[in-house]
């Protein structure tokens, strides 16, 4: 069954901690985005990355850091330096850009982050 | 101005009822264009891709209006499983992987 797993589903952290969300696929996908929402907002893009070994900040990637060692995994890791970190973090994936313009992204469970 | 803005509702309606949400985008760049639906505390699932010659799967129909820049989802003969936010989602021919989502119009179907 193909699909994206995320990990843990609840995290709480303490502040200025370091943590990290895990994000694996197994759809073959060559993209995979970080995404935070927060309470009636949409969501808000913080890296994403097109290929192994290469990705890109979003809009809000300050306080984030990502790696891309492999094609199915993208993990995020939520620093010290991310002032307001709790939020709904969803990570997705989607075919190559040059596979079509309809290449639709597709969601993981998602992590809650929580700051005590 | 956001770039894509929707009603947030919440939209209160009985089962059977036929309720439409409205979505427009400010981008000229934008390419292509979705509604996912997205359960109370779950991932956005995808419900349908937006076409510019309408598309209709089941009880949903998606509309485009490139000129007004808007897009529209109407549900016909809603179920209570309806229930749930329903998220505009607009993609950019800008070279990249820009993707926005709208904050999402709620939806809740009454017995």
């Amino acid at each position: 069954d193909g699909g994206i797993t995320q990990s843990p589903k609840y995290l709480f952290r303490k502040e200025g901690q370091n943590v990290t969300l895990s994000c694996e696929q197994n759809l073959n996908h060559d993209a995979m985005y970080w995404y935070r929402q927060d309470p009636g907002q949409g969501l808000r893009l913080i890296y994403y990355s097109q290929i192994v070994n290469d990705f890109q900040k979003g809009d809000i990637a300050e306080g984030y850091s990502v790696s891309r060692e492999k094609k199915e995994s993208f993990p995020l890791t939520v620093t010290s330096a991310q002032k307001n970190p709790t939020a709904f973090y969803l990570c997705a994936s989607s075919k190559a850009k040059t596979s079509g313009i309809y290449n639709e992204q597709f969601f993981g469970p998602g992590t809650r982050l929580t700051v005590l | 101005r956001k770039e894509v803005e929707q009603d947030p509702g919440p939209f209160n309606v009985p089962e059977g009822a036929t309720v439409a949400f409205n979505c427009t985008y400010s981008n000229s760049a934008s390419q292509s264009f979705f509604w996912y639906r997205q359960d109370c505390r779950k991932e956005p699932k995808l419900l349908m891709s937006v076409y510019s010659s309408g598309n209709e799967d089941g009880r949903f129909t998606a509309q485009l209006n490139r000129a007004s820049q808007y897009i529209s989802l109407l549900i016909r003969d809603s179920k209570l499983s309806d229930s749930a936010t329903y998220l505009c989602v607009v993609k950019l021919n800008t070279g990249g992987f820009k993707t926005i989502f709208g904050a999402g119009t709620r939806l809740f179907v009454k017995a």
